[in-house]
């Protein structure tokens, strides 16, 4: 089946302590991204990735960091994670090539106390 | 790059009247529009898009205009039922570059039986 998933699905942390949430697909989509969801403000790009080794900032990048070592895997990393990143995060993945319909992960909520 | 805006913020209906939802846009050179349904807890996913050669596509009981001379566009739904209740995204991109995807704020539909 064809799917992008994320783990974990919930997350309670402190502040200061790492994480990484992550993301895979099997599609073998070129274009992948992290989206952070907060009342009102719609979906916000937190990264994105146009392919293996390349990865740009999106409109809210501060306090994370990404990687792409492999076409389907793009993790999302918080060094030291501060109660305003609490929200609901989503990962999403597409092909480059044609009009291009994002599919999106089962989302992770994560709470930073 | 693209700022789009999205309204109302919340909407309810009853069951068997439209619903429309409004989106503008501000970047001309934007030619993908897709709207994203969220149903509660969980991911977005697409119900309908419009690419900028067309002015209006229907499906079944939605439809999606565009107006690219004012530069916005709007999802229309009939005969709304209970499980059209979500929250719905639109958003505006270029072809071939997702890393410009905007998402506007979103719409909460709900359809009163």
């Amino acid at each position: 089946e064809a799917q992008v998933t994320q783990n974990p699905r919930y997350l309670i942390t402190v502040t200061g302590k790492k994480l990484t949430v992550t993301c895979s697909q099997n599609m073998n989509h070129e274009y992948m991204s992290w989206y952070r969801q907060d009342p009102g403000l719609g979906l916000r790009q937190i990264y994105y990735s146009m392919n293996v080794e390349v990865t740009d900032k999106g409109d809210v990048p501060e306090g994370y960091k990404v990687s792409r070592k492999e076409k389907r895997n793009f993790p999302l990393i918080l060094e030291s994670p501060s109660p305003n990143q609490t929200s609901l995060y989503f990962c999403a993945s597409s092909l480059v090539d044609s009009y291009n319909e994002q599919f999106f992960g089962p989302g992770t909520r994560l709470t930073v106390l | 790059g693209e700022n789009v805006e999205q309204h109302p913020s919340t909407l309810s209906v009853q069951e068997g009247d439209s619903a429309v939802i409004k989106c503008t846009y501000s970047d001309s050179a934007s030619n993908y529009f897709p709207w994203y349904k969220q149903e509660l807890g969980k991911r977005p996913q697409l119900i309908i898009d419009i690419r900028s050669n067309v002015g209006e596509k229907k499906d079944q009981r939605i439809a999606v205009t565009l107006n690219k001379t004012a530069k916005h566009f709007s999802l229309h739904i009939t005969e709304t039922q209970p499980e059209d209740s979500a929250v719905y995204f639109c958003a505006a991109s270029k072809v071939r570059n997702n890393n410009d995807m905007r998402f506007g704020a979103g719409t909460r539909l709900t359809v009163k039986p």
